[in-house]
């Protein structure tokens, strides 16, 4: 079975300031993928990043970046000078690399205030 | 953007009543997918589809049935809605051959069960 933990429920921080957001992962699979996606309060889910499970290589994508840790079974997400805009609920998902079914953690509700 | 329509989009039912929820996608795609989206629980598989007619159980399959006679329709049907089936309802494709692996995600149908 497949599992996925976002420990924060909520966070809350100012514009301009950095905001990382937890996923850790369980299965049994030895090839995977894992996600990130992004909820805005309009409810369509906006894809963010893919990874394989046999690329560590960390990734930055303008202001986002993320950090994969097999070894600690950690995929996080970090959102760099935090703007308004990036208020949403971001869930982290893993998935097979059969039939690609998704298991999405509880979610993270990231506020960013001005 | 992936062609992925969810129908209806809203809709409020009784206690008991027969409920079907069509997905339609134009990207002739493989894989389709039903999720369910609950506060706490992120996003969960209902069903999904690997072909047409070839479908399997997700995570919370009680109570839902699903039927995909052609490629770019997939219905979820409940038998005799129920409270707890109150949810909203994303629909999702993906094919073995898209690049990356992502899965795009329909609007989503907001169901109220009373």
């Amino acid at each position: 079975a497949q599992k996925v933990t976002q420990a924060q429920t909520e966070i809350s921080v100012v514009e301009k300031e950095d905001v990382t957001l937890d996923c850790v992962y369980e299965t049994r699979d030895t090839t995977y993928y894992l996600f990130w996606y992004k909820q805005p309060p309009s409810g369509e889910l906006v894809f963010l990043i893919r990874r394989n499970s046999f690329d560590e290589q960390n990734e930055i994508s303008g202001r986002y970046s993320w950090n994969f840790q097999k070894s600690t079974s950690s995929f996080n997400f970090t959102i760099t000078a935090s703007q308004v805009v990036d208020s949403a609920v971001y869930f982290c998902a893993l998935s097979g690399m059969v039939d690609y079914k998704l298991s999405f953690g509880a979610g993270t509700t990231v506020t960013v205030r001005a | 953007d992936a062609g992925i329509t969810q129908s209806p989009r809203h809709k409020v039912t009784e206690t008991g009543t027969p409920v079907t929820l069509r997905c339609h996608q134009t990207e002739n795609h493989r894989y389709m997918y039903w999720y369910r989206q609950d506060p706490g629980h992120g996003l969960r598989l209902i069903h999904y589809s690997y072909g047409v007619k070839d479908t399997d159980k997700g995570e919370v399959s009680d109570g839902y049935s699903v039927s995909r006679s052609k490629t770019e329709d997939f219905l979820l049907t409940l038998e005799s809605a129920t409270s707890s089936q109150t949810s909203v309802y994303f629909c999702a494709i993906s094919d073995r051959s898209l690049r990356d692996n992502e899965q795009f995600f329909g609007p989503g149908t907001r169901l109220t069960v009373l």
